[in-house]
């Protein structure tokens, strides 16, 4: 069976400092991969997305960037946070295989810039 | 904005009576789907329905699609205090992403 890890679960950084969010799946080749952001009582926000290894789709432009440097393995990353990249960051999975465009998500990623 | 709208934003039942929350989107889709998120936690896929369908069940679980006006709306039959959790509807847009509703925040009170 497929499964999804993100980590870390929770994280406190300060304005400024580097991020990196790493999230992996297991049990499937060749996914396509996602990274949403979610603030406090708000619906997903699209910010990644990648059909393959080195494929990225930006669909935000803002203080972030994502990598995929393997084909099971999806990292979101930035240089100097900001006090507005505080918030809860899903990484999901999609057969390429399938055209439902079903997601599977991980548990999240919660981060607070103070 | 292509993200579709949840109407409620906020559902307060009893245990027992049935919740209904609807979505409105604005562009053609091929199939729209919901998820379930409980609080802090990853989204769950519930059910998907596709544009030539008009009505689907799985178990407690009713959505119904009217394409002509837009919209969907899920009911939740003889709903349990493990309800309780946000839900969002989702449409596939024309690129191929998942894009995301304000969802609903249902609250089940036993």
């Amino acid at each position: 069976s497929q499964t999804i890890h993100q980590w870390p679960a929770t994280l406190v950084q300060p304005v400024g400092s580097p991020l990196s969010l790493e999230c992996t799946v297991e049990g499937t080749s060749n996914p396509n991969l996602y990274w949403y952001r979610q603030a406090a009582g708000r619906g997903l926000q699209l910010l990644f997305y990648s059909v393959g290894i080195g494929q990225i789709s930006s669909e935000v432009p803002q203080n972030l960037s994502a990598s995929r440097p393997q084909d099971w393995q999806f990292i979101l990353s930035s240089k100097k946070l900001l006090l507005s990249d505080s918030g809860f960051y899903l990484c999901a999975w999609k057969s390429y295989r399938r055209d439902t465009g079903e997601l599977f998500f991980g548990e999240g990623s919660r981060l607070t810039v103070l | 904005s292509q993200q579709g709208e949840e109407d409620p934003q906020a559902l307060s039942i009893q245990e027992g009576e049935n919740a209904t929350m609807n979505c409105s989107y604005k562009t053609s889709i091929n199939n729209l789907q919901w998820y379930r998120q409980n609080s802090g936690r990853g989204l769950v896929h519930l059910i998907l329905i596709r544009s030539n369908e008009r009505e689907k069940h799985s178990g407690r679980l009713r959505v119904t699609l009217d394409t002509s006006k837009k919209s969907s709306s899920l009911l939740i039959t003889a709903s349990r205090a493990a309800d309780t959790a946000s839900y969002f509807c989702a449409r596939r847009n024309q690129g191929g992403k998942l894009i995301f509703g304000q969802g609903t925040e249902l609250s089940v009170k036993p």
